[in-house]
């Protein structure tokens, strides 16, 4: 199966900072989605990107299939996005999602 | 709220024990999927179901069981589990083959 790398494993920020999150996968996929997890473990999608470029209010990814990444960007971070955020994929056959180990993140105030 | 309920949210039993985990989803999808989140561990596939059949066992211990009567619940029934089974228990649905899962917010279990 597919390896998928995040990085870093671990984020503090300020609040208001800019911040980069990545994404390796070891093959192509072409099913590539990101998450949140809040403190009390629901896991919530942000987005669903194989390829592209998408934003959703301050926070906004870009996936390069051709180079088998994926970027997640939060703007302007607020308390509230502290959690772990995954990236996770499959390839084309079957539905079998691989999920990276995740990058914590803390915004302090 | 993400359309998929699991219940119970905590649970706390004995090695003994039998209880079962239930999920049910209100999005229409015909796929379901068990995953376990143990700490500092990454999220693992246990178990998916594509119509109602079970098409993955990602080499599961049989002290889980799992139950797909229908496309919109998936059960998952424990048997003399082990200490080491403690973890977040998350279900998760789709249309199966377009991808975006989404997943109910999990059983947290501890195993005395």
């Amino acid at each position: 199966g597919i390896q998928v790398e995040q990085s870093p494993p671990d984020l503090i920020l300020q609040e208001g900072a800019n911040s980069t999150l990545r994404c390796n996968f070891s093959d192509s996929v072409n099913n590539l989605q990101w998450f949140h997890q809040n403190p009390w473990g629901q896991l919530i999608n942000l987005f669903y990107i194989p390829s592209g470029t998408k934003q959703n209010g301050r926070l906004s990814a870009t996936t390069v299939a051709t180079e088998r990444y994926s970027l997640l960007y939060i703007s302007s971070s607020q308390t509230t996005d502290s959690g772990v955020y995954f990236c996770a994929g499959f390839k084309a056959a079957g539905n079998k999602l691989t999920f990276g180990g995740g990058t914590r993140v803390l915004v302090k105030p | 709220e993400t359309g998929v309920t699991q219940t119970p949210r905590h649970l706390v039993m004995g090695m003994t024990n039998k209880k079962s985990l239930k999920c049910e989803q209100h999005l229409g999808h015909n796929a379901m999927y068990w995953y376990k989140q143990s700490a500092k561990k990454p999220l693992e596939l246990m178990f998916v179901y594509n119509f109602k059949e079970q098409t993955e066992n990602n080499s599961v211990p049989s002290r889980f069981s799992p139950e797909c009567p229908n496309s919109s619940h998936l059960f998952l029934h424990l048997h003399t589990l082990q200490p080491e089974d403690s973890a977040l228990y998350l279900c998760a649905s789709s249309q199966e083959g377009k991808g975006t899962q989404y997943f109910g917010a999990g059983t947290r279990l501890s195993v005395l």
